[in-house]
């Protein structure tokens, strides 16, 4: 069974469109969060939540706008693609009041291309 | 701003070569220091470390962190091919949930 896992896999998509990217983690975690990884391999945090709470927004544009349902989900919505947009997305979560909690766990990525 | 400086940013060797990867930070409230291994997918988590001086070990990996010189270094000896990954550097503090991530070490073994 997949830890975290995230949906789709790979996406290309045209300028101006909009995309969501759903993630699951089923580990029991309490923290679950967004990563961009750029062309250069630089691992970027985007957003954080701790149970269904945003506790972490970096500097993204307000067309990402990330959703959490409930604790083991946490979805990125994407409005207005743009060609920077361009990146491997990470979703990933960990269970913040363990010792290791910062040992955090990351799905197998989403590849987003926009054209 | 917190910081993670990894170097060198790639390296080739040849199998059966010990390579020493380097991490450097600078961050408020230091709480650990994670490596992670990442290939075609998802970074896997290697090591985390949270005391200078003991070293971690896994098979040929080994790692250690200095807390007084804010670096760890990731030694690989006796290299295989299967140990071309990108290798990366990440440290948690006391003040934030997420991972400040290093741009990563690329390392290429060859036969």
């Amino acid at each position: 069974d997949t830890a975290v896992s995230q949906t789709p896999k790979y996406l290309v998509t045209q300028m101006g469109n909009d995309k969501s990217i759903k993630c699951e983690q089923n580990l029991g975690h309490d923290t679950m969060y967004w990563y961009k990884q750029d062309s250069k391999k630089f691992l970027k945090i985007m957003f954080s939540y701790n149970n269904k709470e945003l506790i972490i927004n970096e500097t993204v544009p307000n067309r990402f706008s990330p959703k959490s349902p409930d604790k083991a989900h946490l979805n990125l919505h994407i409005n207005s693609l743009e060609l920077g947009d361009s990146a491997v997305y990470f979703c990933a979560s960990s269970q913040i009041t363990r010792i290791d909690g910062n040992t955090i766990y990351f799905g197998e990525g989403s590849w987003l291309t926009v054209v | 701003e917190d910081k993670v400086v990894q170097s060198p940013l790639s390296l080739v060797v040849h199998e059966g070569d010990t390579v020493t990867l380097n991490c450097s930070y600078e961050v408020t409230n230091f709480r650990s220091l994670l490596w992670y291994k990442q290939e075609k997918k998802a970074p896997t988590f290697l090591f985390m470390l949270t005391s200078s001086g003991i070293e971690k070990k896994s098979g040929r990996l080994s790692s250690i962190l200095d807390k007084k010189e804010l670096f760890s270094i990731l030694n690989i000896t006796a290299t295989q091919t299967g140990d071309s990954a990108i290798y990366l550097c990440a440290v948690a503090t006391n003040s934030g949930y997420a991972l400040n991530f290093g741009k990563g070490t690329s390392l290429l073994v060859t036969p």
